[in-house]
């Protein structure tokens, strides 16, 4: 079973300018997750998505960040404009959403952003 | 507000030897609890999560951990050392099984 997949795996811009992560959840899997995790702390939810809908952005800076799941499948990220504060490692995570092991979440590799 | 406290952000142990990683939560009610660990470049991996179900969690690679209600704890243990348990380790709370509060996570180091 392939897992989640995730592109770029590095990414390194500057202040202001956008960028734009994607994700590949496994398939069948109903819910899907973007956490920002900085360096020395643990992973923070930006974002959940149950198919296309969102159920959870309240962590997510609706400022600068967005989000969407189109057709309830692959998810993009983006940032735009980025700030130095930004710099951290983007995950994306899926689970099935239903039956006994419905919240086991599965974590791709990350996106390592560094804002200079 | 749900939250997850991990005590000691670098625990350091030889091989062979007990891993104990203390993980305490703040939560009104029972929540679901998870840990996972971390290698490098890598995304978490489920070590094992507790449901309401049975208080002692057995988990992958030899890794156990006991919810204890009084105490607000959620202790993940190991009764062996191994080096290739050398990783970031993250405990995590929900209240609904949906939303997840991750803890700062703690560096374990294997000595040879």
């Amino acid at each position: 079973e392939a897992g989640v997949a995730q592109s770029p795996r590095y990414k390194i811009i500057e202040k202001r300018q956008s960028v734009a992560f994607w994700c590949n959840p496994i398939s069948g899997h109903a819910t899907l997750y973007w956490y920002q995790q900085i360096l020395g702390q643990g992973p923070k939810l930006l974002i959940q998505f149950q198919n296309n809908g969102v159920v959870d952005d309240s962590q997510l800076p609706k400022d600068r960040f967005s989000a969407e799941r189109l057709k309830g499948v692959d998810s993009t990220l983006k940032i735009q404009p980025a700030k130095l504060e930004d710099s951290a490692v983007y995950l994306c995570a899926s689970s099935l959403g239903a039956g006994e092991s419905y919240n086991e979440q599965f974590f791709g590799p990350g996106t390592r952003l560094t804002v200079l | 507000a749900q939250s997850v406290t991990q005590l000691g952000s670098h625990v350091s142990v030889s091989e062979g030897a007990l891993v104990l990683l203390r993980c305490n939560y703040s939560s009104s009610v029972p929540p679901y609890l998870f840990w996972y660990v971390q290698y490098p470049n890598q995304g978490l991996q489920l070590l094992l999560k507790y449901t309401s179900a049975a208080t002692l969690v057995k988990g992958i690679n030899g890794f156990e951990a006991e919810f204890k209600k009084s105490e607000t704890s959620f202790h993940l243990t190991k009764p062996s050392a191994h080096m290739s348990d050398a990783a970031e380790y993250f405990c995590a709370v929900s209240l609904t099984g949906n939303q997840f509060y991750f803890g700062t996570g703690t560096s374990l180091t294997v000595i040879p």
